[in-house]
């Protein structure tokens, strides 16, 4: 499968403990986004990143939220102190900066299945 | 990013077209207009997108008014798998000026595909 991967699909963690999301995106995508989804809800924008560097964050990305991606590859979004409503699916999503791989790249989203987190 | 407004929800019956609306009425000359789709414990999925002209591919049709104020997404022969909540969003095109790089997702329209 070469599409967007998270891990771990599930999660369920008690009121206080952190919590650590991996994302691989698509292999050659330099672009990587985080979302929150809540029940019933369309995604919420968390962060971006281009290569390594985050270019924007949230103001719902509160303090206890840190995400990064070291390596321009990978990236991980870490819950500090974890609170129940931090309960939501978490979702990545990759693209490729257009104007690369040719003309037909418009730079649209390609998203993971998600990591859904319970927090009792 | 310019709002959209869509209805909550719509039923359509299997192997006829689903017509979903969407209204953008203060899109901008740049802002492209975006259909993604999420079926139920999936991430969204591209559909289509347009700025001004009608598009087709594989899985819809995009028809935007003259005026680019409304469009409308066709799903030409409705299946089952077409069951999935649909979102319309309007952005500035990756490249352009003033593009945003992140996608903002409304509430999106719940389609109900029915035997």
């Amino acid at each position: 499968d070469t599409g967007v991967s998270q891990d771990p699909r599930h999660k369920i963690t008690k009121r206080g403990q952190n919590v650590t999301f991996r994302c691989d995106p698509i292999s050659e995508h330099n672009r990587l986004y985080w979302y929150r989804q809540t029940l019933g809800q369309g995604p919420e924008f968390l962060t971006y990143f281009q290569n390594e560097a985050q270019l924007e964050k949230s103001r719902l990305l509160s303090d206890r939220f840190s995400a990064e991606r070291p390596k321009g590859s990978f990236s991980t979004l870490e819950i500090q102190r974890t609170e129940q409503g931090d309960s939501a699916m978490y979702l990545c999503a990759s693209s490729l900066l257009p104007g690369l791989a040719g003309g037909t790249n418009t730079g649209e989203l390609f998203f993971g299945e998600g990591s859904r987190l319970t927090v009792l | 990013d310019a709002k959209t407004t869509q209805p909550p929800s719509m039923d359509c019956a299997e192997g006829r077209a689903a017509n979903l609306p969407c209204n953008h009425s203060t899109i901008s000359g740049n802002e492209y207009v975006y259909w993604y789709r999420q079926i139920h414990s999936q991430g969204p999925q591209y559909i289509i997108h347009g700025l001004k002209n009608n598009e087709t591919n594989e899985m819809a049709s995009l028809i935007i008014t003259e005026d680019r104020k409304s469009s409308t997404l066709i799903l030409p022969h409705a299946t089952l798998r077409d069951t999935a909540v649909y979102y319309c969003i309007v952005r500035v095109a990756e490249g352009q000026r003033g593009a945003g790089n992140k996608l903002t997702f409304g509430g999106g329209t719940r389609v109900l595909v029915k035997p």
